[in-house]
C-alpha cells in the first residue's frame, strides 16, 4: 500500500526540541520531492519545509527557519523534521506530505496521517 | 509570502446544487495553484493541480479554472461525500501558501 505514516509527536515544553518521522512504503520513496506541513485551527494549513529528492534543495518557511532541520534517509525510505526551541505557536497537527510527479509546480498528492505536537507554556 | 484569499469562508448547499469556490492571489501565480479537499480528522486530498487539471481518482464533477490571480473550484452537482472544507494553495514560490478554507455545509 502507498502511504505516509508519521510518528514523534507527543507533549513537549516550550524551549524543548522534538524529531519527527515519516516512513514511506508502497513507492520509490527517493524519486519523490517531500515536505512537511502543519496545520491549527487558527491558523489553518502551512506548509514548513521542502527537500528534492537527493536533498540538494532544501526551504523553510520564515516560521521555523534557523529552528527546524528537514532531511531524509531514502535508504530507509524515511523523512525526519527535527525541530529545536519549540513554541506555543508551534503546536499544531505535523503531514508529511510527497509532491506529484512530473509536475512543475509542488501538489502534494499524497499525505501521511499526520502527528499531533503539544507546546506547552 | 503570497497570500491566498478563498471566499466564502463557509456555504451552505444541497445534494446536486453546482457550488462555486473562488480563490484570489495577491500576486500573479500563473497557474500554479491547487486544490484540496479535506474532511474532518483526515488530511487533506488532492482535487486540482495546475489550475485546471484533475487528480487521478478524482470524480469529473469537479473541475478548476483561472490563471494569474484569480481561480474558482466547481463542483457541477454536490453529492452526499463532498461536503467537507476545500483549500486552494499557491506553489508558484516558496514559500507555498494555502488559502484559509471554505466549509461546504449542509443546508
Amino acid at each position: 500500500e502507498v502511504q505516509l505514516v508519521e510518528s514523534g509527536g507527543g507533549l513537549v515544553q516550550r524551549g524543548g526540541s522534538l524529531r519527527l518521522s515519516c516512513a514511506a512504503s508502497g513507492f520509490i520513496f527517493s524519486s519523490f520531492d517531500m515536505n512537511w506541513v502543519r496545520q491549527t485551527p487558527g491558523k489553518g494549513l502551512e506548509w514548513l519545509s521542502y527537500i528534492s529528492s537527493t536533498s540538494s534543495i532544501i526551504y523553510y518557511a520564515d516560521s521555523v527557519k534557523g529552528r527546524f532541520t528537514i532531511s531524509r534517509d531514502n535508504a530507509k525510505n524515511s523523512l525526519s523534521l527535527q525541530m529545536n526551541s519549540l513554541r506555543a505557536e508551534d503546536t499544531a497537527v505535523y503531514f508529511c506530505t510527497r509532491d506529484l510527479i512530473g509536475y512543475d509546480g509542488d501538489a502534494f498528492d499524497l499525505w501521511g496521517q499526520g502527528t499531533m505536537v503539544t507546546v506547552s507554556s | 509570502d503570497i497570500q491566498m484569499t478563498q471566499s466564502p469562508s463557509s456555504l451552505s448547499a444541497s445534494v446536486g446544487d453546482r457550488v462555486t469556490i473562488i480563490c484570489r492571489a495577491s500576486q500573479s501565480i500563473s497557474t500554479y495553484l491547487e486544490w484540496y479537499q479535506q474532511k474532518p480528522g483526515k488530511a487533506p486530498k488532492l482535487l486540482i493541480y495546475a489550475a485546471s487539471f484533475l487528480q487521478s481518482g478524482v470524480p469529473s464533477r469537479f473541475s478548476g479554472s483561472g490563471s494569474g490571480t484569480d481561480f474558482t473550484l466547481t463542483i457541477s452537482s454536490l453529492r452526499p461525500e463532498d461536503f467537507a472544507t476545500y483549500y486552494c494553495q499557491q506553489t508558484y514560490r516558496a514559500s507555498w501558501t494555502f488559502g484559509q478554507g471554505t466549509k461546504i455545509e449542509m443546508k
